[in-house]
């Protein structure tokens, strides 16, 4: 069965100061499939990221990057020099690669970053 | 921009009303999702939906149905309701096929008293 573990709950940081989000996963598939997601207090998640298995290449976006480890089965989300704009909770989320399959999501981690 | 939108943001019942939660999708998508979320437990998915009139069963669908008439709709159903579906209801579309990113709606606040 496929999991997503995302260990911290909650994390406060000061503003300018970087964060990383970890993400672990579970799955049997070789091919699959891995998402981040950001959830504002407004409610409606926005959709970050989405990175396939054989891309172990890290990301980078602005402030934003990811770093997909398979060794590790790990997916961390790093904000370098936060802002209060980035408090919000992420998720972390695995998809099968075969078939139309709903994405599962891990619990999230809920940031906050402090003026 | 895709666009989900929920019929309401805030909703209050009382026990053992029939509520009906309504989700509208504009961009054409095949998939369509409910979830609720509760402090601590994440996004659970409850029914998701690959085409009108089919269903499919998530992680915890006890106590609710859907229906999908429309393609652009898809609406979720706790028949009798109970204190303890108070919750974060989110609905979610998507293309079909392998791994489409999801877009979200605004979701609703339900409070069962």
């Amino acid at each position: 069965a496929q999991k997503v573990t995302q260990a911290q709950t909650e994390i406060s940081v000061v503003e300018k100061e970087d964060v990383t989000l970890d993400c672990v996963y579970e799955t049997r598939d070789t091919t699959y499939y891995l998402f981040w997601y950001k959830q504002p207090p407004s409610g409606e998640l926005v959709f970050l990221i989405r990175r396939n298995s054989f891309d172990e290449q890290n990301e980078i976006s602005g402030r934003y990057s990811w770093n997909f480890q398979k060794s590790t089965s790990s997916f961390n989300f790093t904000i370098t020099a936060s802002q209060v704009v980035d408090s919000a909770v992420y998720f972390c989320a695995l998809s099968e690669a075969l078939g139309n399959t709903p994405l599962v999501f891990g619990k999230g981690t809920r940031l906050s970053v402090i003026a | 921009d895709v666009k989900v939108t929920q019929s309401s943001r805030y909703l209050v019942k009382r026990t053992g009303e029939k509520v009906f939660l309504e989700c509208v999708q504009d961009m054409d998508h095949e998939n369509m999702f409910w979830y609720r979320q509760d402090p601590g437990l994440g996004l659970r998915l409850i029914y998701f939906s690959y085409d009108v009139k089919m269903k499919e069963k998530g992680d915890i669908p006890e106590g609710y149905s859907v229906s999908r008439e429309k393609k652009e709709r898809f609406s979720l159903i706790l028949e009798s309701a109970s204190t303890n579906q108070t919750s974060m209801y989110l609905c979610a579309s998507s293309l079909m096929g392998v791994a489409y990113e999801q877009y979200f709606g605004p979701g609703t606040r339900l409070t069962v008293t």
